[in-house]
C-alpha cells in the first residue's frame, strides 16, 4: 500500500497567488482529513470528508480556503488568494472508520512570500 | 469539549536515559487514546494506542497505559536512543471521527 500521497511536497508562492494542494488517500479508507501545522498553533483540523462528502469544515480559517473531494481517490485544498500567514505544513490524512487510527501523508510545505 | 494536554518540551535526554512524556485528557465518556510520532520532514505516524481503561499500548520499546482514574496516558521508554529524537503527539478520539491532538512534545536524545 502506497499510503497517503500528497503533492507538491514543497511550494513557494507569492502573496495573492492561488495555491492548490493535492491528496491521494489510501484506497478503501472512507475518511479524509486536512490538517495544518504551524509552530504557533500546532496541529489544526481544517476539514474532513466521509465518502467524499464534507462533514465538518468548522476548522477552515476563512473563505479563502476551500476543499473538494470529487471522488474517493482525490482531494484538493485550495487557498485563493494566499497570504504570508498561510505559510505552514498542510497534511492530508486518511482513516478507515470510526475510532480508528488515521494515516498521514508526508505533508505539503507551503511558504507564501 | 474534549481536549488533550501534554507536557511542554523540548525534552533533552542522554542516550539510554528513561523517558516519560505526560499526557492528560478531558472527555465525556471513554475515548480511545493514541500516541503519534513525527520524525523531521515527515507526517505523523501511529506509535501506539489503547482503546479502554487499563489497556497498555506498546511499540518499539514505548509503552503507555490508559488510566481512567487520573485521565492520563503517559508515554514511557526505558532506554532512549538517538533515533527516538522526534516530536510526540498524544491524541484522543471519542465516538466520532475528529481526533484531538495535543500540542506535541519535542524530544532530543544526545549520544
Amino acid at each position: 500500500d502506497a499510503g497517503v500521497i500528497q503533492s507538491p511536497r514543497h511550494e513557494v508562492t507569492e502573496m495573492g497567488q492561488e495555491v492548490t494542494l493535492r491528496c491521494k488517500p489510501i484506497s478503501g479508507h472512507d475518511y479524509l482529513f486536512w490538517y495544518r501545522q504551524t509552530m504557533m498553533r500546532g496541529l489544526e483540523l481544517l476539514i474532513y470528508f466521509n465518502n467524499n462528502v464534507p462533514i465538518d469544515d468548522s476548522g477552515m480559517p476563512e473563505d479563502r480556503f476551500s476543499a473538494k473531494m470529487p471522488n474517493a481517490s482525490f482531494s484538493t485544498l485550495k487557498i485563493q488568494p494566499s497570504e504570508p500567514r498561510d505559510s505552514a505544513v498542510y497534511f492530508c490524512a486518511a482513516g478507515p472508520g470510526a475510532g480508528n487510527t488515521i494515516y498521514f501523508g508526508e505533508g505539503s510545505w507551503l511558504t507564501v512570500v | 469539549g474534549d481536549s488533550v494536554t501534554q507536557m511542554e518540551g523540548p525534552v533533552t535526554l542522554s542516550e539510554e536515559a528513561f523517558l516519560t512524556i505526560n499526557c492528560t485528557y478531558t472527555a465525556t465518556g471513554y475515548p480511545s487514546l493514541f500516541w503519534y510520532v513525527q520524525y523531521p520532514g515527515e507526517g505523523l505516524q501511529l506509535l501506539l494506542k489503547a482503546t479502554k481503561a487499563d489497556d497498555k499500548g506498546s511499540n518499539k520499546g514505548f509503552e503507555a497505559t490508559y488510566r481512567k482514574e487520573t485521565t492520563s496516558f503517559h508515554l514511557e521508554k526505558g532506554s532512549v536512543q538517538v533515533s527516538d529524537s522526534a516530536v510526540y503527539f498524544c491524541a484522543s478520539l471519542r465516538g466520532g471521527f475528529k481526533t484531538i491532538f495535543g500540542a506535541g512534545t519535542r524530544l532530543f536524545v544526545k549520544a
